[in-house]
């Protein structure tokens, strides 16, 4: 199986920050990688594909990169509704494998 | 737009059975792929198993192959996931998801259900 490594686990940001999360995988998956976000209580919402590509309906503060083992999501300026938790997700090969998660915190 | 709902949930012995179920409205059904991931309380996500569009192939993850059935009725627009010999560890919110494709080719989830607690105590 291939395993996803986030980090940080928990990060602390404010309004109008720019951050950027990690997602290490364990064997190279080209750039078939997902991001996801989730707010509690909520199910996911995809936010990138394809490791850069940009979901429609979602803004442009949010950008993808990287291939092979690494990969980075970034927020160029927090907003309030960003708060919440990121998931990374391989889909290079069966089993589909998620991260742990990076909680984003105020 | 692409609405999926799950039912079935609730409180579970060990042991025992459940089906969930997973009702899509707002695309063509039968042209998808569907898969099922779960959240056990306050952890991460977990991919459980998929089912290509005319549900003729399937692929589960180990932890619950041999136990778990995933199936669909196309004219109903529906999804079923049939859950046996239930353990403590398979307690979670279990979403349905949809990916663009039609085979059992691994994708990004581009829709998911709200999702559905499923309990397993004695």
């Amino acid at each position: 199986d291939i395993q996803m490594t986030q980090s940080p686990s928990t990060l602390a940001a404010s309004v109008g920050d720019r951050v950027t999360f990690t997602c290490r995988a364990s064997q190279t998956i080209s750039t078939w990688l997902a991001w996801y976000r989730q707010k509690p209580g909520e199910a996911p919402k995809l936010l990138i594909y394809k490791a850069s590509s940009l979901e429609s309906g979602v803004p442009s503060r949010f950008s993808g990169s990287g291939s092979g083992t690494e990969f980075t999501l970034t927020i160029s300026s927090l907003q309030p509704d960003d708060f919440a938790t990121y998931y990374c997700q391989q889909y290079s090969s069966y089993p589909i494998t998620f991260g742990q998660g990076t909680r984003l915190e105020i | 737009q692409v609405q999926l709902a799950e039912s079935g949930g609730g409180v579970v012995q060990p042991g025992r059975s459940r089906r969930l179920s997973c009702v899509a409205s707002g695309f063509t059904f039968s042209t998808y792929s569907m898969h099922w991931v779960r959240q056990a309380p306050g952890k991460g996500l977990e991919w459980v198993s998929v089912i290509s569009n005319d549900g003729t192939k399937t692929y589960y993850a180990e932890s619950v192959k041999g136990r778990f059935t995933m199936s669909r009725d196309n004219a109903k627009d529906r999804l079923y996931l049939q859950m046996n010999s239930l353990r403590v560890e398979d307690t979670a919110i279990y979403y349905c998801a949809r990916v663009n494709g039609n085979d059992l080719t691994a994708e990004y989830f581009h829709h998911w259900g709200q999702g559905i607690l499923v309990t397993i105590s004695s």
